[in-house]
């Protein structure tokens, strides 16, 4: 059974910084991972898709990377500002169904002006 | 705004009432889920729906109903709840699994926060 966990659970930094969030699954046999925000109140917002073949992502300021044989995704935010506070959701999808999203607890992130 | 909506917001009921959440969608998708997100667990999916069709039951209690009348709205009936049936529930929408690119992502709605007296 895939497991998705997200280390730290919270993490709280002074604006500006550059900051990683960590992801890491058991199964390696995935089809992509996504990375999400939650907003308090808000539904999920899709930040960054990784096909299985892929190796990283950019948007932004944002950058997820997936090295899929050792079960690890990173998700790299530079230059933090305080609207990037939010909770950060990592989730995975198998081969055998992709629509089946197996999520992690997440990282709360707090951003400091 | 995503395209997802969901009503109510916010539900509070007993054990003993009958309740249903809406979920629709604007994007012209095919593919609808249900996900349930508890206090300190991982978001879980519940249901998904192809043009209609319910391809997936996680395992739910049969006292959570679902119904997709058409590929725009996914209802889930509520009867007889648990209090520790009180969490998110989260609607999202996507392509089908048969339709082109049917890996992309999916779009959810900002939830209905349940609450089982």
């Amino acid at each position: 059974k895939q497991e998705v966990t997200q280390i730290p659970a919270a993490l709280s930094v002074p604006e500006g910084e550059n900051l990683v969030l960590n992801c890491s699954f058991t199964d390696s046999a995935i089809y992509n991972l996504q990375w999400f925000r939650q907003d308090p109140g808000k539904g999920l917002t899709s930040l960054l898709l990784i096909q299985s073949s892929q190796r990283e992502q950019t948007s932004g300021r944002l950058n997820a990377s997936l090295d899929k044989s050792s079960g690890r995704s990173t998700l790299y935010i530079a230059a933090s500002q305080p609207g990037d506070s939010a909770t950060y959701l990592c989730a995975v999808s198998a081969i055998q169904g992709a629509q089946k999203l197996v999520f992690g607890q997440g990282t709360r992130l707090t951003i400091n002006p | 705004e995503t395209g997802v909506t969901q009503t109510p917001r916010h539900l509070v009921m007993g054990m003993t009432n009958k309740k249903s959440l809406k979920c629709e969608q604007h994007l012209g998708h095919n593919a609808m889920y249900w996900y349930k997100q508890s206090a300190k667990k991982p978001l879980e999916l519940m249901f998904v729906y192809n043009f209609k069709e319910q391809t997936e039951n996680n395992s739910v209690p049969s006292r959570f109903s679902p119904e997709c009348p058409n590929s725009s709205h996914l209802f889930l009936h509520l009867h007889t709840l648990q209090p520790e049936d009180s969490a998110l529930y989260l609607c999202a929408s996507s392509r089908a699994i048969r339709e082109p690119r049917s890996q992309e992502t999916q779009y959810f709605g900002p939830g209905t926060r349940l609450l089982v007296l």
